[in-house]
């Protein structure tokens, strides 16, 4: 399995366009976590769904951000529109379901770096 | 409040001294912790978790309840240690399923030859 896989790996973009991150879910992970990393404050979540459905979605910035998660596997991150602040690193992260080995263990994505100008 | 504090940025020390990365955390429940690794290029990664009570790569981490802490240790650092190093926190929510994490800001390990 290649892991959590996140698209793009960098984007640099102009404030005011639409911003789209992607994440793959390991295949069999059933929650889907996004964070942002910044110098300023770590690793900040933002939201994160349970068997595709969204349970806390309290760490998301403002209506600018959404999530969505269409499907078992796929999820995405849209800011729109963009902000400089927004610049950071995102990350996606999966989970097994409770019971097994990795029960709490979360499954992170290499990470999208994103520069709003 | 759910809350992982981690008091240094930054922690240099040379090869084969000691190395202690602090970490405190603010929970009114019972704790899960857990420590995470991200190396240079590399994604973050689980390092240990205090339930499995294992010694990972030589570095162990003690939940002391009283103080609070789950501090990670090893006794001999190595070059191929120096990394961010993040302790974490496992947040109750919403009818007590699969819960987030809670990170702290990090610290950087040096490890200089």
């Amino acid at each position: 399995d290649a892991g959590v896989i996140q698209s793009p790996r960098h984007e640099v973009t102009e404030m005011g366009q639409e911003v789209t991150l992607r994440c793959k879910l390991i295949s069999g992970h059933n929650s889907l976590f996004w964070y942002r990393q910044t110098m300023m404050r770590g690793l900040e979540l933002l939201i994160y769904f349970n068997n595709n459905v969204p349970i806390d979605d309290s760490g998301m910035p403002e209506d600018r951000f959404s999530a969505k998660m269409p499907n078992a596997s796929f999820s995405t991150l849209k800011i729109q529109p963009s902000e400089p602040r927004d610049s950071a690193v995102y990350f996606c992260a999966s989970s097994p379901g409770t019971g097994g080995p990795n029960t709490g263990e979360l499954f992170f994505g290499e990470g999208s770096r994103l520069t709003v100008l | 409040a759910q809350r992982v504090t981690q008091p240094e940025k930054l922690l240099s020390v040379f090869k084969g001294a000691p190395v202690e990365l602090k970490c405190n955390y603010s929970y009114s429940g019972s704790p899960e912790l857990f420590w995470y690794v991200q190396y240079s290029r590399q994604r973050l990664q689980l390092l240990l978790r205090h339930i499995s009570r294992e010694s990972i790569k030589g570095f162990t981490a003690d939940l002391n309840k009283g103080e609070t802490s789950f501090h990670l240790k090893k006794p001999f650092a190595q070059e191929e240690d120096s990394a961010m190093y993040y302790c974490a926190l496992k947040a109750t929510n919403y009818g007590g399923s699969q819960g987030n994490l809670i990170f702290g800001k990090g610290t950087k390990l040096s490890v200089k030859p």
